[in-house]
């Protein structure tokens, strides 16, 4: 089955503590990326990747790393999370083809205590 | 300004009601425009996608883009109480990865 897998689903965390929130799809696509969304605010991309070790900054990548050594791969890391990243993150995936369906994963609430 | 703008809603229609979902954008490099859905607790689904100007239909909904007003329009026909989501629009470009969606619009069909 095609999908995108997110680890994990829920966390609480406090400010300053360090996490890593994966992201893995199965369908050998070049895009990934990372996305998160508030209310009234929608979705907004955090960062993007085209292939392995081509990545680059969306709308919102202060206080985000990402790195994609693997293609199928893409981890999301908070060196120092603070409140303002309380948000729910999603991860999706597509191919480089024209029009492809963006995939996207279930979902990752995060809480910043 | 923000790149796309939409109506945030909420939209609450009868069952059977034509529903028409709006979006306006500034930027026109991006060269396709997206629709997706979005019930609640699950990540966003693609429902159409088009890279022209015009119409294009898929069963109940057709997407419209005015690249000219930079407009884009989803409508729904004959709704059901099955399509109560958030409906996104989402402007992209096909040479990179980037995509940039509208704030979304919460519809409700009561049956």
């Amino acid at each position: 089955e095609a999908q995108v897998t997110q680890n994990p689903r829920y966390l609480i965390t406090v400010t300053g503590k360090k996490l890593t929130v994966t992201c893995s799809q199965n369908m050998n696509h070049e895009y990934m990326s990372w996305y998160r969304q508030d209310p009234g605010l929608g979705l907004r991309q955090i960062y993007y990747s085209m292939n392995v070790e081509v990545t680059d900054k969306g709308d919102v990548p202060e206080g985000y790393k990402v790195s994609r050594k693997e293609k199928r791969n893409f981890p999301l890391i908070l060196e120092s999370p603070s409140p303002n990243q309380t948000s729910l993150y999603f991860c999706a995936s597509r191919s480089s083809g024209r029009g492809d369906t963006q995939y996207f994963g279930p979902g990752t609430r995060l809480t910043v205590l | 300004q923000k790149e796309v703008e939409q109506d945030p809603g909420p939209l609450s229609v009868p069952e059977g009601a034509i529903v028409s979902l709006n979006c306006t954008y500034s930027n026109s490099a991006f060269q396709y425009f997206m629709w997706y859905r979005q019930y609640s607790r699950k990540g966003p689904e693609l429902l159409m996608y088009t890279y022209s100007s015009g119409n294009k239909e898929d069963g109940r909904f057709t997407a419209q883009v005015d690249k000219s007003s930079k407009y884009i329009s989803l409508f729904i026909r004959d709704s059901q109480p099955s399509d109560s989501a958030t409906y996104l629009c989402a402007i992209g470009s096909s040479n990179t990865g980037k995509l940039i969606f509208g704030q979304g619009t919460t519809l409700q069909v009561k049956p």
